[in-house]
C-alpha cells in the first residue's frame, strides 16, 4: 500500500473488555513499532519487531500487553482486561532497516482507543 | 535514559511571523534528532531530521541545526503560514540495548497561524 495503515481508527470499549488492534505496514517494511500516545503528550515506545521477531518488548506497560506479527507484514496489539489508564491513541511505524540508527519511520493514522 | 524537552504551547503567531520551537535532549549515545509534524486529521510525518552534530535538516522552509555542546535542536521558519497550523514533535533516535533504534518524543507543541 501506500502508507501504513491502521484498524480501527476508534474503538471504544468498556473497562474489562479485551481489544485488537490492527497494523499494515508498508510493504516490504522489515521493522515495526508500536507507540502509545497518551492526551497532550507525545508517543511512547511500546514494542519492536523486525520481520516476525519481537526483538523488544521493554516499552509494554503491563503483561496484558501483547502484540504480535506471525507472518512478518500485519501486526496485531492486544490489550486484555482494559483499564481506564490504556485510553491513548495507538501508533504504529514501519520502517525499511531499525537497526541502521538512520532509517525514517512511517506512521500510521493511529487508533484511538477510549475505555469507559 | 534519553528525553526530549520541547517548548510548550500554545504557539499562536500572525502569517509571515518568525517561528522558533526550542528543543533540548538528553542522550547516553549519539542519537540522530528528528522534528516530526502531526496536521490536523492526519498521522506524524517527518519533517526533517539531523544524524550527527552541526548537521543541518530542511525541509519546506523550515530548519534545525543539531547542537551537540548545547544539547538542542531548535526548530525555525523565517516566515510561517497558516498551512503550518499543526502538533510539532521533537524526537530522538537511539539504538536500544536490544539493537533496534526506537524513538523517544517530546510532548509537542501546538502551533496555530493568523491569517
Amino acid at each position: 500500500g501506500a502508507g501504513v495503515s491502521q484498524s480501527p481508527r476508534y474503538k471504544v470499549a468498556k473497562r474489562g473488555q479485551d481489544v485488537a488492534l490492527r497494523c499494515d505496514p508498508i510493504s516490504g517494511h522489515v521493522s515495526l513499532f508500536w507507540y502509545q500516545q497518551a492526551l497532550g503528550q507525545g508517543p511512547e515506545f511500546l514494542t519492536y519487531f523486525q520481520n516476525e521477531a519481537q526483538l523488544d518488548k521493554s516499552g509494554l506497560p503491563s503483561d496484558r500487553f501483547f502484540a504480535e506479527r506471525p507472518e512478518g507484514s500485519v501486526s496485531t496489539l492486544k490489550i486484555q482486561r482494559t483499564q481506564q489508564e490504556d485510553s491513548a491513541v495507538y501508533l504504529c511505524a514501519s520502517s525499511s532497516d531499525a537497526t541502521s540508527g538512520r532509517n525514517e519511520q512511517f506512521f500510521g493514522p493511529g487508533t484511538r482507543l477510549t475505555v469507559l | 535514559g534519553n528525553s526530549v524537552t520541547q517548548m510548550e504551547g500554545p504557539v499562536t503567531l500572525s502569517e509571515e511571523a518568525f517561528l522558533t520551537i526550542n528543543c533540548t535532549y538528553t542522550a547516553t549515545g549519539y542519537p540522530s534528532l528528528f522534528w516530526y509534524v502531526q496536521y490536523p486529521g492526519e498521522g506524524l510525518q517527518l519533517l526533517l531530521k539531523a544524524t550527527k552534530a552541526d548537521d543541518k535538516g530542511s525541509n519546506k522552509g523550515f530548519e534545525a541545526t543539531y547542537r551537540k555542546e548545547t544539547t538542542s535542536f531548535h526548530l525555525e521558519k523565517g516566515s510561517v503560514q497558516v498551512s503550518d497550523s499543526a502538533v510539532y514533535f521533537c524526537a530522538l533516535s537511539d539504538v536500544s540495548n536490544f539493537g533496534n533504534e526506537k524513538l523517544t518524543f517530546g510532548t509537542g507543541t501546538r502551533l496555530t497561524i493568523i491569517p
